[in-house]
């Protein structure tokens, strides 16, 4: 299973934000299928945005709610993350994971990383 | 929400045994996941549910957990081992689920 994710690098302040997360060599909507986005800002640790199950129901990160949309299409086989009214704090590596595991939770594998500036 | 601290650095020589903790209030009851990143990559699972290997992950590395701190340990490190790490678990009962320590940089001298 491989995960790529892409977007636009540079994103203007207030506007939205939006990545693509193409998955390959494995259904989106195979059994309890749940995917992650997650963002690293520059030189910090990594921060959990939110969980996409493949058939729609969502779980957001607090900080974000009412700022951010998790939509899975199946038929492409892929996540998108849209990011609404963006500031530079909002700037950072944007990640999509499978999430997986019985006893709790964790990710793998990931995508690569796309990095999202906020300009001013 | 749950709180994961890991120390913000470690240091080893070469061929010596590295050890990074992850801490949290009860953390025993959960399970506890590990991740390596090296720099300018994505993070690679290393270890999962406390101690158990993704295929393709070497021996040497091994994950323990005993009260309210889990530990990572790489044997013999290598060069190739100088990265950070975070631990992570997953708080079922928050509604910020997912929880990441700091992250350590591990550094072979």
């Amino acid at each position: 299973l491989q995960l790529q994710a892409s977007g636009p690098g540079l994103v203007k302040s207030s506007e939205t934000l939006s990545l693509t997360c193409t998955v390959s060599g494995g259904s989106i909507s195979s059994t309890n299928s749940h995917w992650v986005w997650i963002r690293q800002p520059p030189g910090k640790g990594l921060e959990w945005i939110g969980t996409v199950f493949y058939r729609g129901n969502t779980n957001y990160s607090p900080s974000l709610q009412g700022r951010l949309s998790l939509l899975v299409d199946t038929s492409k086989n892929q996540l998108s993350l849209r990011l609404y009214s963006v500031t530079a704090a909002d700037t950072a590596v944007y990640f999509c994971a499978r999430r997986t595991g019985d006893f709790g939770y964790f990710f793998d594998p990931w995508s690569q990383g796309t990095l999202v500036t906020v300009s001013s | 929400s749950y709180v994961l601290t890991q120390p913000p650095s470690v240091s080893v020589a070469l061929g010596q045994t590295a050890r990074i903790t992850c801490g949290g209030n009860n953390l025993g009851s959960k399970s506890v996941h590990w991740y390596q990143q090296r720099p300018g990559q994505a993070p690679v699972l290393v270890v999962y549910d406390d101690s158990d290997r993704p295929s393709g992950i070497p021996e040497r590395i091994s994950g323990s957990e005993g009260g309210n701190t889990a530990t990572l340990t790489i044997s013999r490190v290598e060069a190739g081992d100088e990265a950070d790490y975070y631990c992570q678990v997953w708080d079922s009962n928050s509604d910020h689920p997912a929880v990441f320590g700091g992250g350590t940089q591990l550094t072979i001298l």
